[in-house]
């Protein structure tokens, strides 16, 4: 079963603007880590929080996490075209096990 | 190897055959996960491996499902029986953290269609 949902689903924004990706999970984890799919085949890792951080930035990236609520959002600025893909939150449970998310599809128009 | 190699990259079979995918992971690397995910679907997690032992099969979807690993590294998953539900990619993963799950490394899958 799923562990985290993101939301939207999917979003559409025009190069320039901010995409905001939002992922809510069910259990307490060691850490959440946000991932890029592009073309339907391998996921390339962007960023890792740990659960006893709240915020955590990498370039053009900004995860925020909200361990009370169970949630995170992944900020990706000044969008550009190369962004399009699919953005999936994972959680790692327990020790090893990490799940993931059912994705969020981001369309970024030239 | 450079990064996590998969084979092979697309397999059709009929339904009913056995299938066996291969997932050659980064050097070192002491974690391997498989996970499937249909079209247009999330990742589902399958299995994970510590070295050569499988701590958690919970997401092998039916006993049809098996997978092993070899010496630390190369993984098989073996599909029995091959379902037309089973046609989905089947995306392999290595990591080389030990204690709890860091930055994972992905292949580029491989492809099942079952008709």
């Amino acid at each position: 079963s799923q562990q985290g949902e993101e939301d939207p689903q999917a979003l559409s924004i025009q190069e320039g603007e901010n995409a905001t990706m939002n992922c809510s999970y069910k259990t307490s984890i060691n850490n959440l880590q946000w991932y890029r799919q592009n073309s339907g085949r391998g996921l390339v890792h962007l960023i890792l929080i740990r659960s006893n951080e709240r915020e955590k930035h990498s370039g053009r990236l900004r995860v925020t996490l909200d361990t009370s609520k169970k949630s995170s959002s992944l900020l990706i600025t000044a969008s550009r075209a190369a962004d399009t893909a699919s953005y999936f939150c994972a959680t790692a449970v327990n020790t090893d096990k990490l799940i993931f998310g059912t994705g969020t599809r981001l369309q970024v128009f030239p | 190897g450079a990064g996590v190699s998969q084979s092979p990259s697309n397999k059709v079979t009929e339904k009913g055959k056995d299938v066996e995918l291969r997932c050659d992971p980064i050097s070192g690397h002491t974690a391997l996960y498989w996970y499937r995910q249909s079209l247009g679907q999330g990742l589902e997690f399958l299995i994970y491996f510590q070295g050569n032992s499988a701590p958690d099969k919970s997401g092998l979807p039916s006993d049809r499902f098996s997978a092993e690993r070899t010496g630390g590294s190369v993984s098989t998953l073996t599909i029995q029986r091959t379902q037309q539900e089973d046609s989905a990619v089947y995306l392999c993963a290595s990591s080389s953290r030990v204690l709890s799950a860091g930055e994972l490394f992905f292949g580029e899958g491989s492809r099942l269609t079952v008709l």
